[in-house]
């Protein structure tokens, strides 16, 4: 049973292009949300997809854009890339009945971007 | 801003010893849960405790919540080299569904 897989594993960008990156869900799981990592920091959370709709967002600008798939992935639009923009991007999935409370998420590895 | 804080920021025992972290929050949560990041890679998750929870054990592992404190704690016992990782609790706020809020994670480093 594959985890959550997430492409590319590593890149480098140059400040004001933009990046895509992408994650596939655990099998079963229907939910995606998105974490962004500085270095030496805690995960933030960006954003997360449900029903190919983003459902809930963190404090994060509109550079920062996502889509979910009909069969559950989501890609992580990141356009007019900052120095800050730099760090491990993490996708999450889930499996989140409605009204629920959010249960253990299963982490990819995540890809590190590195902005120049 | 990250609503858990981790403390403390570091710590260093030897293989055999207890390692003990402490995790506090500010609002009201549904569940709070522990997690395991090695060295830059995916986080892996160890145990979610909810919020009428007052202790629960998985394990070598055992996780303690005061709501009333609002604060954690996160116990390892027998620490082994393997566990040498950053951990992190993870809130789960009230109304929020679906949207962890990390802290900034105590680094654990336990030598042989």
């Amino acid at each position: 049973d594959a985890g959550v897989t997430q492409s590319p594993t590593h890149l480098i960008k140059t400040r004001g292009q933009q990046v895509t990156l992408r994650c596939s869900p655990k099998s079963g799981h229907d939910t995606v949300s998105w974490y962004q990592q500085a270095l030496g920091q805690g995960p933030q959370f960006i954003f997360q997809y449900y029903e190919e709709e983003e459902r809930q967002r963190g404090n994060f600008p509109d550079r920062f854009s996502g889509h979910q798939f009909p069969n559950y992935s989501s890609e992580l639009n990141v356009n007019a890339l900052l120095l800050g923009d730099s760090a491990l991007y993490l996708c999450a999935s889930s499996f989140i009945s409605r009204g629920s409370n959010t249960g253990e998420l299963f982490f990819g590895e995540g890809s590190r971007l590195t902005v120049l | 801003s990250q609503q858990g804080e981790e403390d403390p920021q570091a710590l260093s025992i030897q293989e055999g010893e207890n390692a003990t972290m402490n995790c506090s929050y500010k609002t009201s949560i549904n569940n709070l849960q522990w997690y395991r990041q090695n060295s830059g890679r995916g986080l892996v998750h160890l145990i979610l405790i909810r919020s009428n929870e007052r202790e629960k054990h998985s394990g070598r592992l055992r996780v303690t919540l005061d709501t009333s404190k609002k604060s954690s704690s996160l116990l390892i016992t027998a620490s082994r080299a393997a566990d040498t990782a950053s951990y992190f609790c993870a809130t789960d706020a009230q109304g929020s569904w679906g949207k962890l809020q990390f802290g900034a994670g105590t680094q654990v480093v336990v030598t042989p």
